[in-house]
């Protein structure tokens, strides 16, 4: 079956950077999207077609997306986007979604 | 207001049945692709089912032949019929509607419902 592969933990001190990867063999025909979900919550999008950001998500949210690896890009990251984040994508058939694997991000 | 509601989790024995509700407002299900996705205790999220509007349905391998999801037009209502379960069922099962941006993707969820499966 089709996977989706993620760093599991990612940490980082407020203001720094962090940068997470997924990795699948049908990225560089499918986009990757990714959500964030924090404790408790349900997922919320915030990085839609590999690289673009919904109305209402933060500018330092940012994605990209090179063959078979999607990258989210938290610029300058804050206290309060200590979340687990996940992409998510289809497989070549299209008829399953995934999730990757999931990675939590720490931010202190 | 735009949301959905699922009911009907609960504590079940291994081998037994449960069928699972989202309740929706807003907009139409049958007019849009819905799925359910869950999520066991400290593990990531898995997608589970979809139904399109034309009524097609896809499973993962993890559940297939096991669980069934339909909808109740009159109702405004998903399902998802759970038979056979397993401990490894055990999650917070999500009902979430399917949006287009490029490809398909979820674009509104619910609350989620808890599923446990233990004797």
């Amino acid at each position: 079956s089709y996977e989706l592969t993620q760093p599991p933990s990612v940490s980082v001190s407020p203001g720094q950077t962090a940068r997470i990867t997924c990795s699948g063999d049908a990225l560089p025909k499918k986009y990757a999207y990714w959500y964030q979900q924090k404790s408790g919550q349900a997922p919320v999008l915030v990085i839609y077609e590999d690289g673009k950001r919904p109305s209402g998500i933060p500018e330092r949210f940012s994605g990209s997306s090179s063959g078979t690896m999607a990258t989210l890009t938290i610029s300058g990251a804050q206290v309060e986007d200590e979340a687990d984040y996940y992409c998510y994508s289809t497989d070549s058939s299209v008829t399953h979604s995934v999730f990757g694997t999931g990675t939590k991000v720490t931010v202190l | 207001e735009v949301q959905l509601v699922e009911s009907g989790g609960g504590l079940v024995q291994p081998g037994g049945s449960l069928r699972l509700s989202c309740a929706a407002s807003g907009f139409t299900v049958s007019s849009n692709y819905m799925s359910w996705v869950r999520q066991a205790p400290g593990k990531g999220l898995e997608w589970v089912s979809v139904i399109y509007s034309g009524g097609t349905t896809y499973y993962a391998d993890s559940v297939k032949g096991r669980f069934t999801i339909s909808r109740d037009n009159s109702k405004n209502t998903l399902y998802l019929e759970m038979n056979r379960l397993r401990p490894e069922d055990t999650a917070v099962y999500y009902c979430a509607r399917e949006g287009f941006l490029g490809d398909w993707y979820l674009d509104l969820w619910g609350r989620g419902t808890l599923v446990t499966v233990s004797s």
